[in-house]
């Protein structure tokens, strides 16, 4: 079946450790997300691909950093920069085909707790 | 910048009662326009959408309609059941210059009681 998987579903790290999630997709999409969420702000847009090698930061990317090796990986690493990294990590892709927007398909999420 | 506005929750409501979930937003041009829903330890799955004025998204009972003259996107169902519990989010995006991302509003958790 085609989709998005993320893992591992639940993550714990140690304070000063950095820590890497997985996304890989098979829906042969161009554009792949990493959005953060916590409890009552909604989602919030870390980073963004819309192609291989090319990346941009979203609004709150200090603190990870991301690659796109392959079109269908983009994994995202969680620093020891990030001061406040426990929350939902979910990722996410979506055909990019110009100015013709298509909704977003999401990975069942990741969450990362400091321990 | 682009913001969503939905109405805060929690919304508690019983089997069979009528849903309305608020929503507003601002943002340049013609945007699209969606509602996704998260149930409880899980990604967000696509509700419904519309990607212009005056059309009406549907999909298992819920429907919103995209009124430019008030920029919402209301999320309705007539017949909510247990099964509804979730949390729901509007976002939109652009067709155009900035048709990368998704802006979310904060959710609107829903519970329905037996």
């Amino acid at each position: 079946d085609g989709g998005i998987t993320q893992s591992p579903k639940y993550l714990f790290r140690k304070e000063g450790q950095n820590v890497t999630l997985s996304c890989e997709q098979n829906l042969n999409h161009d554009a792949m997300y990493w959005y953060r969420q916590d409890p009552g702000q909604g989602l919030r847009l870390i980073y963004y691909s819309q192609i291989v090698n090319d990346f941009q930061k979203g609004d709150i990317a200090e603190g990870y950093s991301v690659s796109r090796e392959k079109k269908e990986s983009f994994p995202l690493t969680v620093t020891s920069a990030q001061k406040n990294p426990t929350a939902f990590y979910l990722c996410a892709s979506s055909m990019d085909w110009g100015t013709d927007f298509t909704e977003a398909f999401f990975g069942q999420g990741t969450r990362l707790t400091v321990v | 910048g682009d913001s969503v506005t939905q109405m805060e929750g929690p919304v508690t409501l019983s089997e069979e009662a009528f849903l309305t979930i608020n929503c507003t937003y601002t943002a340049t041009g013609y945007p699209s326009l969606f509602w996704y829903v998260q149930y409880p330890g899980e990604g967000l799955q696509l509700l419904l959408k519309a990607t212009k004025a005056d059309d009406k998204g549907s999909n298992k009972g819920f429907e919103a309609t995209y009124r430019k003259e008030t920029t919402s996107f209301h999320l309705e169902k007539g017949s909510v059941q247990v099964s509804d519990s979730a949390v729901y989010f509007c976002a939109l995006s652009h067709s155009g210059g900035s048709n990368y991302k998704l802006t979310f509003g904060k959710g609107t958790l829903l519970t329905v009681n037996p």
